[in-house]
C-alpha cells in the first residue's frame, strides 16, 4: 500500500526556517517524480515544487524561488522541503504528492496519484 | 494560467454538472482533474484531459484539448459534493485552477 507521511510543520516566526519531510513507503520511491503542493487556509491548491527521480531536475513556483529547496534521499525513501525566509503568505497545509506519471508515444503526463495527509505550517509572530 | 469556472455551483442529486477550465496557452491535453473534500487530500479523477483514473466512477468524464477543457459529472451523487480543481502539467510552473465548489441545492 502506497503511503506518504509528512512531518515537520509547526509555528514559525516570519523570516524563520522550517524543514518538511515526507516518508514514502509501498512503492519504489526512486522511480517517481515527487512534488510539494500547498493550500492556504480556506484557499485553493498551489503547486510548490517538483523533483525528478534522481534529483537532477527541480522546479519551483516563482513565489518560493530562492527561499525553498526541494530535495530527496532515495536511500531513505524520503522527500524534503527546506523553507527559509518564511513569510506570512507561506502559511498553509503542505502536501507531498507522488507523480504516478503516464507516458505514451514519448509524451508524459503528470498524475498526482497519491498524497500525504498534509502538515500545517503557520508563519506568525 | 488556468481559469476555472464557475467558482461554485448548486446542484441536486441526479443533476448533470459541468465545470470548465481555460488555459492561457495551448497545453495540448496536459490537464488533470482533482476532487477534494474538506480536511482531506485531493484525489485524481482524470488525467491527460480525458483518461479516467483507475477506480473512479464512470459518471466522471473529461474532454477538451488545446485551451478549453471540461469535467462532466453525468449524474451527481451525494458523495460528489466537493471542490474540484484542474491542473495543467504541460510546463512548469504547474498550475491549478481556482477551484469549483459543488454544493447541494
Amino acid at each position: 500500500e502506497v503511503q506518504l507521511v509528512e512531518s515537520g510543520g509547526g509555528l514559525v516566526q516570519p523570516g524563520g526556517s522550517l524543514r518538511l519531510s515526507c516518508a514514502a513507503s509501498g512503492f519504489t520511491f526512486s522511480s517517481n517524480w515527487m512534488n510539494w503542493v500547498r493550500q492556504a487556509p480556506g484557499k485553493g491548491l498551489e503547486w510548490v515544487a517538483s523533483i525528478k527521480q534522481d534529483g537532477s531536475e527541480k522546479y519551483y513556483v516563482d513565489s518560493v524561488k530562492g527561499r525553498f529547496t526541494i530535495s530527496r534521499d532515495n536511500a531513505k525513501n524520503s522527500l524534503y522541503l527546506q523553507m527559509n525566509s518564511l513569510r506570512a503568505e507561506d502559511t498553509a497545509v503542505y502536501y507531498c504528492a507522488r507523480n504516478g506519471g503516464y507516458c505514451t508515444g514519448g509524451v508524459c503526463h503528470a498524475i498526482f496519484d497519491f498524497w500525504g495527509q498534509g502538515t500545517l505550517v503557520t508563519v506568525s509572530s | 494560467q488556468m481559469t476555472q469556472s464557475p467558482s461554485s455551483l448548486s446542484a441536486s442529486v441526479g443533476d448533470r454538472v459541468t465545470i470548465t477550465c481555460r488555459a492561457s496557452q495551448d497545453i495540448r491535453n496536459h490537464l488533470g482533474w482533482y476532487q477534494q473534500k474538506p480536511g482531506k487530500a485531493p484525489k485524481v479523477l482524470i488525467y491527460a484531459a480525458s483518461s479516467l483514473e483507475s477506480g473512479v466512477p464512470s459518471r466522471f468524464s473529461g474532454s477538451g484539448s488545446g485551451t478549453d477543457f471540461t469535467l462532466t459529472i453525468s449524474s451527481l451523487q451525494p458523495e460528489d459534493f466537493a471542490t474540484y480543481y484542474c491542473l495543467q502539467d504541460y510546463n512548469h510552473p504547474l498550475t491549478f485552477g481556482q477551484g469549483t465548489k459543488v454544493e447541494s441545492k
